[in-house]
């Protein structure tokens, strides 16, 4: 069975400083990984995705995840953070290709950004 | 938003009495999904869908039914609402391997 665990579920950054959301993942068959993004009072937006090839994934908004299987990792980061930047974040697991397999999802991390 | 939309957006209900939530996709794909919001949980499977009258259960599924008796209607029904029902509800569609595309939620608050 697949699942998802962030690590943190408050994360505080101050504007201009290095964005790290922590996501590992459990997964039985090569998984296919996804960073979502949620804004207050709003459904959730695709940030990024991890599907298979390139291990370093770019991402809307300055955000980038890189894919480490030996750590079984897919951490979420962004060089300089913004203000606009705070927000709920959401690392989810998927197992296989086809459109029938379902996302697990990890608890998720509010992200504050202070000035 | 990518052409999935939920109704009610908000809703009020009393303990006890049976609430329907829709969600409605125009992109004709065939998976379908019921998820509810809540703080410290993430997002939790409802229930699904895999076509018209084809439905499964999630992780959190007693206490709620579905229906999809349409391609672009999925339905999910409090048979009897209670308190712990209180949450925000989001509805998702699916397309290969590129995720799922949300709709903007239904807050239901059981008083």
């Amino acid at each position: 069975a697949q699942s998802v665990t962030q690590l943190g579920s408050h994360v505080s950054v101050s504007e201009g400083a290095l964005v790290l959301l922590r996501c590992n993942y459990s997964s039985s068959v090569p998984p296919y990984l996804f960073w979502y993004v949620q804004y207050p009072n709003q459904g959730l937006q695709l940030l990024l995705k991890y599907t298979s090839a390139a291990t370093l994934v770019k991402g809307i908004n300055g955000f980038e995840a890189e894919f480490k299987k030996s750590e079984t990792s897919f951490h979420l980061t962004k060089p300089s953070a913004h203000m606009s930047d705070a927000a709920e974040y959401f690392c989810a697991v998927k197992e296989g290709d086809d459109s029938g397999s379902r996302l697990t999802f990890g608890e998720g991390t509010q992200l504050t950004v202070n000035p | 938003d990518a052409g999935i939309t939920q109704s009610p957006r908000h809703k009020v209900t009393e303990t006890g009495t049976p609430v329907t939530l829709r969600c409605h996709q125009t992109e004709n794909h065939r998976y379908m999904y019921w998820y509810r919001q809540d703080p410290g949980h993430g997002l939790r499977l409802i229930h699904y869908s895999y076509g018209v009258k084809d439905t499964d259960k999630g992780e959190v599924s007693d206490g709620y039914s579905v229906s999809r008796s349409k391609t672009e209607d999925f339905l999910l029904t409090l048979e009897s609402a209670t308190s712990s029902q209180t949450s925000v509800y989001f509805c998702a569609i699916s397309a290969q391997i590129y995720g799922y595309t949300f709709g903007s939620g239904t807050r239901l608050t059981v008083v």
